[in-house]
């Protein structure tokens, strides 16, 4: 089954403890994504990647760290996570450009105190 | 760079009548315009898209209408059913804009019994 996968769904943790994300697709998509969604404030982008070893910052990367060591998978990485890093975090691949359908993860709900 | 408004926050209608959201987007150079709809807890689906070559896209009781002179586009659901209700939300991308989508805020739409 096609799918894009999201470890761990939910995560409570404290101020300044590193935590990492995990994120992969087995559609053999080039693009991958981060995304936080906030109430009101719709979808944001963190980071983005276009293939392995190209990522690129979104609109809100400050706090945030990604890799693309392969193609599969895209972890987002918190190094000192703070409360208002507190949101719901979506993974997103697409197949190659930006006008190509985008397939979202099932989520990750963080709440950092 | 882009922006992207969407109205209203939030639409109530009566089961069977038409609900119509719409976007209007900044960047006169963006070309392509989806809409995406996250049921409660689930994550977002892509409905439908258009492109900016065409003016209105139909896909059984969806429709997208896009209005480049005025630089907006919208989202028209007719008789609607219990399972629309959902947040929606419009997006806007330009063809050399390296993979970024810029969402709207959302709208939540009741559908009413």
């Amino acid at each position: 089954e096609a799918q894009v996968t999201q470890n761990p769904r939910y995560l409570i943790t404290v101020t300044g403890k590193k935590l990492t994300v995990t994120c992969s697709q087995n559609m053999n998509h080039e693009y991958m994504s981060w995304y936080r969604q906030d109430p009101g404030l719709g979808l944001r982008q963190i980071y983005y990647s276009m293939n392995v070893e190209v990522t690129d910052k979104g609109d809100v990367p400050e706090g945030y760290k990604v890799s693309r060591k392969e193609k599969r998978n895209f972890p987002l990485i918190l190094e000192s996570p703070s409360p208002n890093q507190t949101s719901l975090y979506f993974c997103a691949s697409s197949s190659g450009q930006i006008a190509y359908e985008q397939y979202f993860g099932p989520g990750t709900r963080l709440t950092v105190t | 760079g882009e922006n992207v408004e969407q109205h209203p926050s939030t639409l109530s209608v009566q089961e069977g009548d038409s609900a119509v959201i719409k976007c209007t987007y900044s960047d006169s150079a963006s070309n392509y315009f989806p809409w995406y709809k996250q049921e409660l807890g689930k994550r977002p689906q892509l409905i439908i898209d258009i492109r900016s070559n065409v003016g209105e896209k139909k896909d059984q009781r969806i429709a997208v209408t896009l209005n480049k002179t005025a630089k907006h586009f919208s989202l028209h659901i007719t008789e609607t059913q219990p399972e629309d209700s959902a947040v929606y939300f419009c997006a806007a991308s330009r063809w050399d804009s390296n993979y970024q989508l810029i969402w709207g805020a959302g709208t939540k739409l009741i559908i009413k019994p």
